[in-house]
């Protein structure tokens, strides 16, 4: 079946460090890619997507490139700031019904 | 826009008693309506989601229920509480096809004690 992996957390970066965090996925098919992320006390937010192989989705910074190769979507940022601090969930949706497949969740801690 | 409202944003309630989240969506017709619960430090469970007035569909066997009297009326119930559902829960829609982005709300934070 489908299923999203991302690399354990926390995570922990000094500001201004170079991010990545690592999304691995199994699906069939073409399934389009996202990254939510959740900052302390709040919902989910969505922070970037692709919906096909090659499509680089960018937002506040970030991006992520889907590799269809690799089966990779692993986000990255150039430059980190403390106010980036949070949870980064990345997930996939196959198309096929109306749910979504989730990763664990990968928390960030940035350090000033 | 098309916002999510969603409250309580938080309670705490004891063992035994019932429970009853409210959501609503603004500014989309017919969306895919969802419950999710995040136990504390741990990913996302999907417990009930809805395609339609009164078309329910449950993930997880549990002591929660879920109704959609309106279309754009989401609620998540308990007739008695267990320790075990506390946790943050968020209520989320979607476009009305598969696949479509999913968009959270806020989120409720329930402790049972």
């Amino acid at each position: 079946g489908n299923s999203v992996t991302q690399m354990e957390g926390p995570v922990t970066l000094s500001e201004e460090a170079f991010l990545t965090i690592n999304c691995t996925y199994t699906a069939t098919g073409y399934p389009s890619l996202f990254w939510y992320v959740q900052y302390p006390g709040e919902g989910l937010q969505l922070l970037l997507k692709a919906t096909k192989a090659d499509d680089k989705g960018s937002n506040k910074g970030f991006e992520a490139t889907y590799r269809k190769e690799t089966t990779s979507f692993h986000l990255e940022k150039g430059s980190v700031q403390v106010s980036d601090s949070a949870v980064y969930f990345c997930a996939l949706s196959d198309g096929s019904n109306y749910q979504l497949i989730w990763g664990a969740g990968t928390k960030l801690i940035i350090k000033p | 826009s098309q916002t999510i409202h969603q409250w309580p944003a938080t309670l705490v309630q004891p063992v035994g008693s019932p429970l009853s989240l409210e959501c609503t969506v603004e500014g989309t017709s017919n969306p895919n309506l969802y419950w999710y619960r995040q136990a504390a430090g741990r990913g996302l469970q999907l417990l009930f989601y809805s395609v339609g007035i009164g078309q329910i569909s449950s993930e997880v066997p549990q002591n929660l229920s879920a109704s959609r009297p309106q279309d754009r009326q989401f609620i998540l119930s308990s007739k008695k509480l267990l320790l075990s559902d506390s946790g943050f829960y968020l209520c989320a829609r979607s476009g009305g096809s598969p696949g479509n982005t999913i968009y959270f709300g806020e989120g409720s934070w329930l402790t049972v004690v």
